[in-house]
């Protein structure tokens, strides 16, 4: 089946500092999404991207639809102390309908921690 | 986005005994999908529940361990049946977008462990 490894497992920065971090997979993705979960919550969607190539930005938060569609990152400028959580890609593709009805492989998530 | 309620939170249970996990969404949608986030790792899809037909389970997951119901277009349940430690996990309920772009939503969870 489908795998996406995603890097850094973890992170320690400093308030202020930016932060990246991304995706690979072994095969094509019609959809990348970014989704950040605080402890005892489900994730939350940060960003969604549909084409290749495609840079969307969110506020602080950029993310990339990488050419080849096999991968995708994430950045994060000027980090602050509530951006600390998990962070998850998650990978869709379309079935022969053309439609995905939101079934999505995810990565292993990027545990960030931001120093005051 | 659609708001997604999940019940219970969170639960304790004794081995042996089952539990249902209930999704209600704010808006009709076609596709409810429930997910497991074991300990310390990512999210795995159980299944894909349309209302009206049975669910579509992945590899690994079977309809006698997990049975989901689909009573209509804005709730489901998943059971977790006889219980053993190994299924203390977070069960999550997920929707797909309204307009049917590929986005997908996520209740807060169910946390569930297993004694």
């Amino acid at each position: 089946g489908q795998q996406l490894n995603q890097s850094p497992q973890s992170m320690f920065i400093q308030e202020g500092e930016d932060v990246s971090m991304n995706c690979t997979s072994s095969s094509i993705f019609n959809t990348w999404l970014w989704y950040k979960q605080d402890p005892g919550e489900g994730p939350v969607l940060l960003i969604a991207l549909y084409k290749a190539g495609e840079l969307t930005s969110n506020g602080r938060l950029t993310a990339q639809f990488g050419i080849t569609r096999k991968d995708s990152f994430l950045n994060i400028s000027a980090s602050i102390p509530s951006d600390v959580g998990i962070y998850f890609c998650a990978g869709c593709t379309l079935n022969a309908g053309g439609t995905s009805y939101g079934k999505l492989t995810f990565g292993q998530g990027t545990i960030l921690t931001v120093h005051p | 986005s659609a708001v997604i309620s999940q019940k219970p939170s969170r639960d304790i249970c004794q081995r042996g005994t089952s539990l249902t996990i209930q999704c209600q969404v704010d808006s009709q949608v076609t596709m409810m999908f429930w997910y497991r986030q074991q300990p310390g790792q990512s999210l795995t899809l159980i299944a894909t529940a349309n209302q009206g037909s049975e669910a579509t389970y992945e590899s690994g997951f079977v309809i006698d361990k997990f049975p989901i119901s689909r009573p209509n277009l804005t709730f489901s349940t998943l059971t977790v049946s006889n219980m053993s430690p190994e299924d203390s996990s977070i069960y999550l309920c997920s929707v797909e977008s309204v307009g049917g772009q590929t986005e997908a939503f996520f209740g807060q969870g169910t946390r569930l462990t297993v004694v």
